[in-house]
């Protein structure tokens, strides 16, 4: 099993170019979420998806879209990056809506905006 | 918005010694408080998850106790080892059906 995978691990834009990060889950989660983490600031959520069909706002979901193609994937957009969105972004998904459920990461995306 | 506070923001200590860390949180509207541990250049990893006042959970040599009253929850290494040198992520879930994390404690323990 490999868990979350994301892709890609680094990716380099220019200011106004557009992009999508891609993941994927085959533990048959339900749940999938995208973070950011920037220096000095918790993980933040930007969007996710409690169920396949479904998908909603986090704390910062401005310059940004998702799309939960299928129950296994879920994939972030950004139509027209900004320095801003320079950060290290995390797909996490999880078995249900209990609040037991752990969080389980993939490796991460490495996203500068120049 | 809800603030969920980790103290120290960094640690060094030795090996063999052991360290604690706190994580604060709103008292009211509790559900669940989630621990992550984050090693340098791979994805968090949970450590526990607890949800009743007074719970207390222990992995090997890592220990947390949890305080919904007041609000905290106390994370233990005991006889830290260099590869407990990880950032260590608290998570609140409330009433809001999201996970709101922590900034984290950066611990690093030297030979």
């Amino acid at each position: 099993n490999a868990g979350v995978t994301q892709t890609p691990k680094f990716q380099v834009l220019k200011t106004g170019q557009s992009m999508t990060l891609q993941c994927a889950q085959d533990m048959n989660h339900n749940s999938m979420y995208w973070y950011r983490q920037d220096p000095g600031m918790g993980l933040r959520l930007i969007y996710y998806s409690a169920s396949e069909g479904t998908t909603d706002k986090g704390e910062v979901p401005n310059g940004y879209n998702v799309s939960r193609l299928n129950k296994r994937e879920f994939s972030l957009r950004l139509e027209s990056a900004a320095p801003s969105q320079t950060s290290v972004y995390f797909c996490a998904s999880r078995r249900g809506g209990g609040v037991v459920e752990k969080l389980f990461f993939g490796s991460g995306t490495q996203l500068s905006v120049l | 918005i809800l603030n969920v506070e980790q103290s120290p923001q960094s640690l060094h200590v030795q090996e063999g010694d052991s360290t604690n860390f706190t994580c604060s949180f709103p008292s009211s509207n509790f559900y669940a408080l989630h621990w992550y541990r984050w090693e340098t250049a791979k994805s968090p990893e949970a450590l526990f998850v607890m949800t009743l006042n007074g719970d207390e959970k222990k992995k090997g040599r890592i220990s947390a106790t949890l305080n919904t009253k007041e609000g905290y929850s106390y994370l233990y290494i005991k006889g830290s080892q260099p590869e407990d040198s990880a950032t260590y992520l608290c998570a609140f879930w409330g009433n809001t059906d999201k996970l709101i994390f922590g900034t984290g404690t950066r611990l690093q323990v030297f030979p």
